[in-house]
Order: C-alpha cells, then sequence, then structure tokens
C-alpha cells in the first residue's frame, strides 16, 4: 500500500522569506501523481499544485514550486516570497495513476501547519 | 461561482442518535467523495459515489451510508454515531474519474458526539 510521510508536523517563516515543506512517500508504482493541497483555518481545503510522475520538469505555480526527486521519492513544496495568506495546514497526497478502482484515491499525508510571521 | 456546498457547518448530536450530512455542488462534477479527518489527522476516504454508482472504501464501517439523488446532492448518513465518529467531514468533487483531476472540497461539517 502508498503512504505519504510529511515529516514537519509545524513550519513557520518570515513573511517575505521563502520555506520548504517536506514530503516523501512510498510505492511500488511508476505511474501517479503527487499534489500539494492548501487548508487554511475553517476554510476548504484547495489544490495548490500537482506534479505527474513521468515529468521530469519540476512543476510550477507562480510563488510555489516542488522539487520532485522519483528516485528518492521525494516532493517538496517551496513557498517563495511568503505572505500572511499563506498560512495554513499544507497536505502532500498521491493518486496511483493506474487503472482500476483505486486509481482516484487521494491518500494524504499528516499535513505540516504553516506559520507565517509578519 | 460554482463551489461545493457543505451544511451544516457545525452538527452536534448524541450518541446513537442518527444523524445525516449534506453536501451539494454546482460544478456538475460525476464524481463526489467523502472524507472523515480527524484532529491532526490526515484526511481519510470512506466512499465515493461515480454518478450513481457507489464505492465504498474497504476499512469503512457499516456504520457510514451514504445517498445521492442527484448529480448535485450527496448525503452522508451516520446511523449510530459514537464518541469515536468525532471529526470533520469533508465532501469533495472531481468532474471525472482519473489520477490527474482536481479534487474540489466544501469547506466541512465538523461533528460533534455527546
Amino acid at each position: 500500500a502508498q503512504t505519504v510521510t510529511q515529516s514537519q508536523p509545524e513550519m513557520s517563516v518570515q513573511e517575505a522569506e521563502t520555506v520548504t515543506l517536506s514530503c516523501t512517500y512510498d510505492t511500488s508504482e511508476s505511474d501517479y501523481y503527487l499534489f500539494w493541497y492548501k487548508q487554511p483555518p475553517s476554510r476548504q481545503m484547495i489544490l495548490v499544485i500537482r506534479q505527474e510522475a513521468y515529468k521530469q520538469q519540476n512543476a510550477t505555480e507562480n510563488r510555489f514550486s516542488v522539487n520532485f526527486q522519483k528516485a528518492a521519492k521525494s516532493f517538496s513544496l517551496k513557498i517563495s516570497d511568503s505572505q500572511l495568506g499563506d498560512a495554513a495546514m499544507y497536505f502532500c497526497a498521491y493518486r496511483s495513476g493506474g487503472g482500476g478502482g483505486s486509481q482516484g484515491n487521494l491518500i494524504f499525508g499528516k499535513g505540516t501547519k504553516l506559520s507565517v510571521k509578519p | 461561482d460554482a463551489m461545493v456546498i457543505q451544511n451544516p457547518r457545525y452538527q452536534v448530536t448524541q450518541f446513537g442518535k442518527p444523524v445525516t450530512l449534506s453536501c451539494s455542488q454546482t460544478l456538475n462534477h460525476n464524481v463526489m467523495y467523502w472524507y472523515q479527518q480527524k484532529s491532526s489527522q490526515a484526511p481519510k476516504l470512506l466512499f465515493h459515489y461515480y454518478d450513481k454508482d457507489f464505492n465504498n472504501e474497504a476499512d469503512t464501517p457499516d456504520n457510514f451510508q451514504s445517498r445521492r439523488p442527484n448529480t448535485s446532492f450527496c448525503f452522508l448518513d451516520i446511523r449510530s454515531p459514537g464518541l469515536g465518529d468525532a471529526a470533520m467531514y469533508l465532501c469533495a468533487t472531481s468532474r471525472v474519474w482519473g489520477a490527474y483531476n482536481e479534487q474540489f472540497f466544501g469547506p466541512g461539517t465538523r461533528l460533534t458526539v455527546l
């Protein structure tokens, strides 16, 4: 079974600085997708960024980028120029890309709570 | 704006008293999901509907049931809530079934069991 591990329960960053959130995963599959979701306090979870495992190029969305190391099974999220609105719980998630009924199931890590200091 | 709506946002029930949580969507998505998220834990998928086809996760307790009367609405029924069922319940949708498809989440319903 696939597992997702986020080893940092909490992180803190100064406004305008850069922070990196770690995520590792375990799988024997070669076809899969990885996601970072953001869950602000009392608000819905939203997708931040996603990465296809077959793509070597790291995904980037504005201030958010990932460092995808497939061999190491590592998928970290870098937030540049941190803003107060980035404060949230961040979840790393895995989804199998293969066929079968489990294809759409997101497997989440336990999350990292990010605080942004003004 | 198209969205996923969950009602109520907060629900209090008594031990053993049936409770129903509601989810609606204006996205016209084919797939709807229910997740359970306990405090400081990762969301855990309970089941999902692909159109009218119901898919239960193997470890979802029988105490949890779901109904999807139409594309827009999906309900989570907890037949006899126990103290261990206190959690945030998240509803999500995706346009189609497939690994790449983004899931859109509602704000959640926080369930308290007294």
